[in-house]
């Protein structure tokens, strides 16, 4: 059964620490995405990264850093936490190819407190 | 950039009722297209998909098609059930390989008895 395993489902933090959310996919893909899903406003794309080292700005990056050091791995960094990234976060991963399925994990509910 | 309109929800119906959900994108190239579905406390999954022009995704009862013309992918269901109340995201890959995945902003569908 394909997985994507994100570390936490629910998260408190306070203003200004540096928040570490992770995902592991153990399907082998190339691609990996992280979104933020928020009432109203549908799932936008903050960083996604389509191999081992890589990654693109999405459509809201300011705030957030990732890092994939390993192939099953993206890390979805906060630099410094702010009230108004209180989300929830999903991450998703996919092969290269036209067309392909994303697989989604269960996400992490993050507060900012 | 790519981009996703859905209609405006929430929508209720009756169970056996007829259901169209509508969705239409902006996109350079020829994209390929999602519905994504979410059931309260679970993760995105795909409901269905089609990867070219005049393509029909089915799945589970639901159907759409890949209009280029009207550059539209609508979701419809001859006859909803209760079970069928989830949010419903439209969504679009880049004709690429690296399938950086757009999504609208979701719709939620409550089938009452």
């Amino acid at each position: 059964d394909v997985k994507v395993t994100q570390s936490s489902r629910y998260l408190v933090k306070r203003t200004g620490e540096k928040v570490f959310l992770e995902c592991v996919q153990d399907m082998d893909h190339e691609n990996m995405f992280w979104y933020r899903q928020d009432p109203g406003l549908g799932l936008r794309l903050i960083y996604f990264s389509y191999d081992v080292k890589m990654k693109e700005k999405g459509d809201i990056p300011e705030g957030y850093s990732v890092s994939r050091e390993k192939k099953e791995r993206f890390s979805l960094i906060l630099e410094s936490a702010s009230t108004n990234q209180t989300s929830m976060y999903l991450c998703a991963s996919s092969l290269h190819g036209r067309g392909t399925e994303a697989f989604f994990g269960q996400g992490t509910r993050l507060t900012v407190v | 950039g790519n981009s996703v309109t859905q209609m405006e929800g929430p929508v209720t119906l009756s169970e056996e009722a007829f259901l169209t959900i509508n969705c239409t994108y902006t996109a350079t190239g020829y994209p390929s297209l999602f519905w994504y579905v979410q059931y309260p406390g679970e993760g995105l999954q795909l409901l269905l998909k089609a990867t070219k022009a005049d393509d029909k995704g089915s799945n589970k009862g639901f159907e759409a098609t890949y209009r280029k013309e009207t550059t539209s992918f609508h979701l419809e269901k001859g006859s909803v059930q209760v079970s069928d109340s989830a949010v419903y995201f439209c969504a679009l890959s880049d004709a690429g390989a690296n399938s950086k995945l757009t999504f609208g902003k979701g719709i939620t569908l409550s089938v009452r008895p």
